[in-house]
């Protein structure tokens, strides 16, 4: 069975700090995708990155950064510069490659950015 | 990026009573899923709605209480049937699509039952 674990339940950080928040996640299948989403105050969650299990390069946008690690099962999440904007809560998913691709989810982390 | 409206966003009900949510995308998807999201808690997914054939439910969650259509590829609806407080929650419906087969989200619909 598919699992996403998230130990971070809550992080905070003042302005312009760097922070990381972990994933680690389990799987037998070979191919799968893994997914970064924000849930900001407001509710919605917003989609941030999808990355195909065999794709390993890390990949940066803008102040965010992830860092997928496929022999330690995971996929880190790095803002860099944090602003208050950044505060919300970040969940990791995992989602089989074929099939119905539903997504689970890890338990999120809540990062609080202050001024 | 894709665009899903959910109706109601919110709604306070009845113990007892029933609410349908509405999904609506922008565009034709082949998979439309629900998931629930129980407060201060993460994405539960509920079903996956096929277009054409019978929703397949997760463990726990059962067609009569959680009843949902999918008359066509843009829409679907999810039905909470005889809610309970233990019912209230956000409600969000998510569909596969754009270039990467990314997974986007509608609003979410916030359901209080009393």
């Amino acid at each position: 069975a598919q699992k996403v674990t998230q130990a971070q339940t809550e992080i905070s950080v003042v302005e312009k700090e760097d922070v990381t928040l972990d994933c680690v996640y389990e799987t037998r299948d070979t191919t799968y995708y893994l997914f970064w989403y924000k849930q900001p105050p407001s509710g919605e969650l917003v989609f941030l990155i999808r990355r195909n299990s065999f794709d390993e390069q890390n990949e940066i946008s803008g102040r965010y950064s992830w860092n997928f690690q496929k022999s330690t099962s995971s996929f880190n999440f790095t803002i860099t510069a944090s602003q208050v904007v950044d505060s919300a809560v970040y969940f990791c998913a995992l989602s089989e490659a074929t099939g119905f691709q539903k997504l689970v989810f890890g338990t999120g982390t809540r990062l609080l950015v202050s001024p | 990026s894709a665009v899903i409206s959910q109706k109601p966003s919110r709604d306070i009900c009845q113990r007892g009573t029933s609410l349908t949510i509405q999904c609506q995308v922008d565009s034709q998807v082949t998979m439309m899923f629900w998931y629930r999201q129980q407060p201060g808690q993460s994405l539960t997914l509920i079903a996956t709605a096929n277009q054409g054939s019978e929703a397949t439910y997760e463990s726990g969650f059962v067609i009569d209480k959680f009843p949902i259509s999918r008359p066509n590829l843009t829409f679907s609806t999810l039905t909470v049937s005889n809610m309970s407080p233990e019912d209230s929650s956000i409600y969000l419906c998510s569909a596969r699509m754009g270039s990467y087969n990314e997974q986007f989200f509608g609003p979410g619909t916030r359901l209080t039952v009393l």
